[in-house]
């Protein structure tokens, strides 16, 4: 029973376009939702996040949006560089819970 | 060193051996999480530890995983009895205090390979 899906297991972009990276959630306690971005042989990064009060995050070439009525979230990168290629890991948790839930990834192609 | 360590990076084991995993979490993070990544998977919550104590053990798949933490630092995830469908990349993450509005930092894995 996945809570998270991510249904793209990979995308590719062409350099300088946006690249969007879709997630669904089928939890609607989940209130805090996060982005992590993962290069081969290292650890997953913190990239972005956002709260079940807000619809819209920006950080730099990074925005989070959600809609909460369609369970759905996205990131949006723009513009896409070539160190944006990676593995893209949607999460959420939900209130008094000390856990992340992780979807199974999207990997990233950026092409030149 | 200032980012969360985990050893070795690599381990292979025959099945049925017991095998123990090290993570060395950023100094001064309380709290501690274990994940699991099996191939085309995405993080499974395992453990997560506040200080020393771990008060959700329910992603521990069966019986034969445990896990400590001593001293509010380091923390050793043990498997006993490996099976085949333990190999995996087990990560270990830190934050300055548990939540999950606190980011998480991710050490660069463990990858079980269970022969």
């Amino acid at each position: 029973d996945q809570q998270v899906k991510q249904n793209s297991p990979s995308l590719s972009v062409q350099e300088g376009r946006i690249s969007i990276l879709n997630c669904d959630y089928t939890n609607s306690m989940f209130d805090y939702f996060l982005w992590y971005k993962k290069y081969p042989a290292e650890g997953p990064t913190f990239l972005i996040s956002i709260s079940s009060i807000k619809d819209k995050n920006e950080d730099g070439r990074f925005t989070v949006f959600l809609n909460k009525s369609a369970k759905h979230l996205s990131l949006h990168i723009v513009p896409s560089q070539p160190g944006d290629s990676a593995v893209y890991f949607c999460a959420a948790s939900q209130p008094r819970d000390d856990k992340i839930i992780f979807g199974k990834g999207t990997r990233l192609h950026i092409l030149p | 060193g200032a980012g969360v360590s985990q050893s070795p990076s690599n381990k292979v084991t025959e099945k049925g051996k017991d095998v123990e995993l090290r993570c060395d979490p950023i100094s001064g993070h309380t709290a501690l999480y274990w994940y699991r990544q099996s191939l085309g998977q995405g993080l499974e919550f395992l453990i997560y530890f506040q200080g020393n104590s771990a008060p959700d053990k329910s992603g521990l798949p069966s019986d034969r995983f445990s896990a400590e933490r001593t001293g509010g630092s380091v923390s050793t995830l043990t498997i006993q009895r490996t099976q085949q469908e333990d190999s995996a990349v087990y990560l270990c993450a830190s934050s300055i205090e548990q939540g999950t509005k606190n980011i998480q930092y991710f050490g660069a894995g463990t990858r079980l390979s269970v022969l």
